[in-house]
């Protein structure tokens, strides 16, 4: 596609179901980052995909938290028995080579979840 | 780990000039991105630094000195569009991981 692609837009759930957001990334594009957002914050590192391997998933914030590239292009990032304090904006980005020299990370509109 | 500081914020005047500092501290350290955010949309790419001296795109200027880990982003002829949220970003750990500052949100008055 023309730009990552994240879904759903917006999410709103009861605390203690599961979640599961999607991100389709630029086509082409190597690697993959999930990030999340509070307002007024920085985006917070979660985790980062290399083609369909997890390079680095030191940001998850606990075992509730995964995510997943099967084929090395669409990604998941799974949230089970999701707690109020989950509550946030999940960004998605691509880059062509990681976020090294030239390799500049696009990302998606975000995926807003709101826990109940 | 990583940690970055910015000022959280900075108010200028319509078409003057306004810098951002960052400071960081991390381990592998590869280079600096800066990337710029308006309220309710994503981040975008504004610059990278890969080695210490100053990286020049259009009114947007970016500093790198690695000995000092210390960048700072410099804004020409500043423009109302320009009021965001502007981050600085530390590629580490094999130059992919991209850790995010806190952000300095910028106001542009007339």
């Amino acid at each position: 596609g023309a730009g990552v692609s994240q879904s759903p837009r917006y999410k709103v759930t009861k605390r203690g179901q599961d979640v599961a957001l999607r991100c389709d990334p630029i086509s082409g594009h190597v690697s993959l980052y999930w990030y999340r957002q509070a307002l007024g914050q920085g985006p917070e590192f979660l985790t980062y995909f290399n083609y369909e391997a997890q390079q680095d998933k030191s940001g998850l914030p606990n075992d509730r938290f995964s995510a997943e590239r099967p084929e090395g292009s669409i990604s998941t990032l799974t949230i089970q028995r999701t707690e109020q304090r989950d509550s946030a904006m999940y960004r998605c980005a691509s880059s062509h080579s990681g976020g090294g020299p030239g390799g500049e990370l696009f990302f998606g509109e975000g995926s807003r979840l709101t826990v109940l | 780990g990583q940690s970055l500081e910015q000022p959280s914020e900075v108010t200028a005047v319509e078409g003057a000039i306004v810098q951002i500092n960052c400071t960081y501290q991390t381990s592998g350290f590869y280079g600096l991105s800066w990337y710029q955010q308006h309220d309710g949309g994503a981040p975008t790419f504004l610059s990278y630094n890969g080695l210490d001296g100053l990286e020049e795109t259009g009114r947007f200027s970016s500093f790198l000195s690695r000995s000092d880990s210390y960048g700072y982003l410099l804004l020409q002829e500043l423009q109302m569009k320009d009021s965001a949220s502007y981050f600085c970003a530390v590629n580490s750990g094999g130059y992919q991981k991209v850790t995010f500052g806190t952000g300095t949100k910028l106001q542009v008055i007339p």
